[in-house]
């Protein structure tokens, strides 16, 4: 089965604590993106990566770091410099180059959960 | 003002009525446009897409485009009980990365 998965479900972190988010990827995909959802928020944008070992900072990428050392994987750092880190974690990946046009979806891994002790 | 804005809702319709939602973007270049459904506790999926105005028909879900207001809509007939979900608007840009700007969702209640 092709797919988007992220690990662990849910994730407790203690305060000063750095923790690392999973994603892996089997779709072949060349584009991933880290997305951060706080409850009856949309989605904000952290990191994203087109390509292999490059990638950008989103909206809110102070106190997150991320690799992209593999194509199939992004996994992300929440840093203790993240003073709010309470928040439903969401990884998603594209196909680039040539798509059909205008046509630009996201598939989303199914996230995880982290709460801070 | 915000990239792109949703009634919050909660929005509520009796079972087997049409569900309007909507959403507005400030981003007059944006080039395409979704809709995602997003149940509770679960990771969003993509139900729809539109990229030139007018509407597009997919089953029970309609998308309507209109780039001069900035404006784009999911018509959801027939509304079932397991529509109840909140649906996120979500709007490409201009740049070459194409990212995407997430409304924060208007929630849908159908009632049986």
């Amino acid at each position: 089965d092709g797919g988007i998965t992220q690990s662990p479900k849910y994730l407790f972190r203690k305060e000063g604590q750095n923790v690392t988010l999973s994603c892996e990827q089997n779709l072949n995909h060349d584009a991933m993106y880290w997305y951060r959802q706080d409850p009856g928020q949309g989605l904000r944008l952290i990191y994203y990566s087109q390509i292999v070992n490059d990638f950008q900072k989103g909206d809110i990428a102070e106190g997150y770091s991320v690799s992209r050392e593999k194509k199939e994987s992004f996994p992300l750092t929440v840093t203790s410099a993240q003073k709010n880190p309470t928040a439903f974690y969401l990884c998603a990946s594209k196909r680039q180059g040539a798509q059909l046009a205008g046509v630009n979806e996201q598939f989303f891994g199914p996230g995880t959960r982290l709460t801070v002790l | 003002q915000k990239e792109v804005e949703q009634n919050s809702g909660p929005l509520s319709v009796p079972e087997g009525a049409i569900a309007s939602l909507n959403c507005t973007y400030s981003d007059r270049g944006s080039q395409s446009f979704f809709w995602y459904r997003q149940y509770s506790g679960k990771s969003p999926e993509l139900i729809m897409f539109i990229y030139s105005n007018g509407d597009k028909e997919d089953g029970r879900f309609t998308a309507q485009l209109n780039k001069a207001s900035q404006y784009v809509s999911l018509l959801i007939r027939d509304s079932q009980p397991s529509d109840s979900a909140t649906y996120l608007c979500a709007v490409t840009g201009r740049s070459s990365a194409r990212q995407l700007t997430f409304g924060s969702g208007t929630q849908l209640t159908v009632l049986p």
